[in-house]
């Protein structure tokens, strides 16, 4: 497509319930990325993918959350048993592949989550 | 040392005005450099990336001082619709972008 999609755009769900975001990225970029910001915060940077190359993690903030990316293009963010605290905008992002050039990121509009 | 640090603001300026943001970085080895704007409840938009020469796009002049470890921009004769948040990223090959939490700017008439 022309630029980053997710979905769904709103989501409100119960304290302990499952949600699952989906991204699609850029055609064409190999690097895909999440990041989450919370009102009045900046950009917390969750998980990295790149290519067929094991995932960067280590922004994840609890194993209640993981992600994974199928065929190289689509991903989805999991979080399980959803806690207060998970209220956030996710925020998608893809580009080329940054190990070979300097490429800036394309965001998709997010996912607003609200968990009451 | 925070990883990078953006004065939060908010810088207040008349329209027509010169106003320049500051971001400082920790890690001395990141390669690559950018600068975001970040409209309200909306995503964060590439503004310009931040080459070693500094580099110009139109009012905007993004500069990298390496030694001191901070990248600036300049916005020259600001218009009302420059107001925004302005985040930095910067990051190593193969790594994701870090971004600093933004500075806020409001132009007025």
């Amino acid at each position: 497509g022309a630029g980053v999609s997710q979905s769904p755009s709103n989501k409100v769900t119960e304290k302990g319930k499952d949600v699952e975001l989906r991204c699609d990225p850029i055609s064409g970029h190999t690097a895909l990325y999440w990041y989450r910001q919370s009102l009045g915060q900046g950009l917390e940077f969750l998980i990295y993918f790149q290519g067929n190359s094991a995932p960067d993690k280590s922004g994840l903030p609890s194993d209640r959350f993981s992600a994974e990316r199928t065929g190289g293009s689509v991903s989805t963010l999991t979080i399980q048993r959803t806690q207060q605290e998970d209220s956030a905008v996710y925020l998608c992002a893809s580009s080329f592949d940054s190990r070979i050039g300097v490429y800036g990121y394309t965001f998709g509009s997010g996912t607003r989550l609200t968990v009451v | 040392r925070k990883e990078v640090e953006q004065d939060p603001g908010p810088f207040n300026v008349p329209e027509g005005a010169t106003v320049a943001f500051n971001c400082t970085y920790s890690n001395s080895a990141s390669q690559s450099f950018f600068w975001y704007r970040q409209d309200c409840r909306k995503e964060p938009k590439l503004l310009m990336s931040v080459y070693s020469s500094g580099n110009e796009d139109g009012r905007f002049t993004a500069q990298l001082n390496r030694a001191s470890q901070y990248i600036s921009l300049l916005i020259r004769d600001s218009k009302l619709s420059d107001s925004a948040t302005y985040l930095c990223g910067f990051n190593q090959a193969g790594t994701a972008l870090i971004f600093g939490k933004g500075t806020t700017l409001s132009v007025s008439s």
